[in-house]
């Protein structure tokens, strides 16, 4: 089953203590995306991939790291959370190219809270 | 930074009934897609439809279809029969269509459709 999978799917952690969300992919797109979703703002991208070793900052990319080592994998790193990084996390992924018009597909979403 | 509108922060309809969330954008560009999500209490990202710039066929899909008017730039979501199921959070979203650039999806602020039994 093609399928984009973030783990944990929630987490609660504290001020500072680096935390990992993991996003994985089966459908070997280029394109991989983080996006934080906060009431009242809707989604807004962290930081997008367009291959291996190929990211760039999105509309919010303070207090994120990203890395794109492998295909499938593109892990969102918070190296000293804050509250204000409490948030809704959604990985998602699509094709390029002459198949970029379809549209991502998405993870299931990781609530994080960082107290 | 593409700009997505959704005017309505809440909605409501009676089951059975019709209802229209409006979407506006901004953007320069003449090929690009358009997109409505729906996100449920399990906060998953289901797409609804997507409308291609280029074609002026409004977009359908089973009891949603779109109202898209390239001039105006407004991309309205129209639920026909609406049933309990349909109560969820709705994103509008813009997307370039651009082959040579990051084409990244930018979101409207959502509307919250609530369904009345």
């Amino acid at each position: 089953e093609a399928q984009v999978t973030q783990n944990p799917r929630y987490l609660i952690t504290v001020t500072g203590k680096k935390l990992t969300v993991t996003c994985s992919q089966n459908m070997n797109h280029e394109y991989m995306s983080w996006y934080r979703q906060d009431p009242g703002l809707g989604l807004r991208q962290i930081y997008y991939s367009m291959n291996v070793e190929v990211t760039d900052k999105g509309d919010v990319p303070e207090g994120y790291k990203v890395s794109r080592k492998e295909k499938r994998n593109f892990p969102l790193i918070l190296e000293s959370p804050s509250p204000n990084q409490t948030s809704l996390y959604f990985c998602a992924s699509r094709q390029t190219g002459k198949y970029s018009n379809q549209p991502q597909h998405f993870g299931d979403g990781t609530r994080l809270s960082i107290l | 930074a593409q700009t997505v509108t959704q005017s309505q922060p809440e909605m409501s309809v009676q089951e059975a009934e019709t209802v229209t969330l409006s979407c506006t954008y901004d953007t320069s560009e003449s090929d690009y897609y358009l997109f409505w999500y729906k996100q449920p209490p399990s906060r998953q990202m289901i797409l609804v439809i997507r409308q291609e710039a280029y074609k002026q066929q409004n977009a359908t899909e089973n009891r949603f279809s779109v109202n898209f008017q390239k001039a105006a730039k407004s991309f309205s979501l129209k639920i026909s029969d609406s049933q309990l199921g349909d109560a969820a959070m709705y994103f509008c979203a813009y997307r370039s269509s651009d082959q040579t650039g990051a084409n990244n999806l930018f979101f409207g602020t959502g509307t919250r459709l609530t369904v009345i039994p």
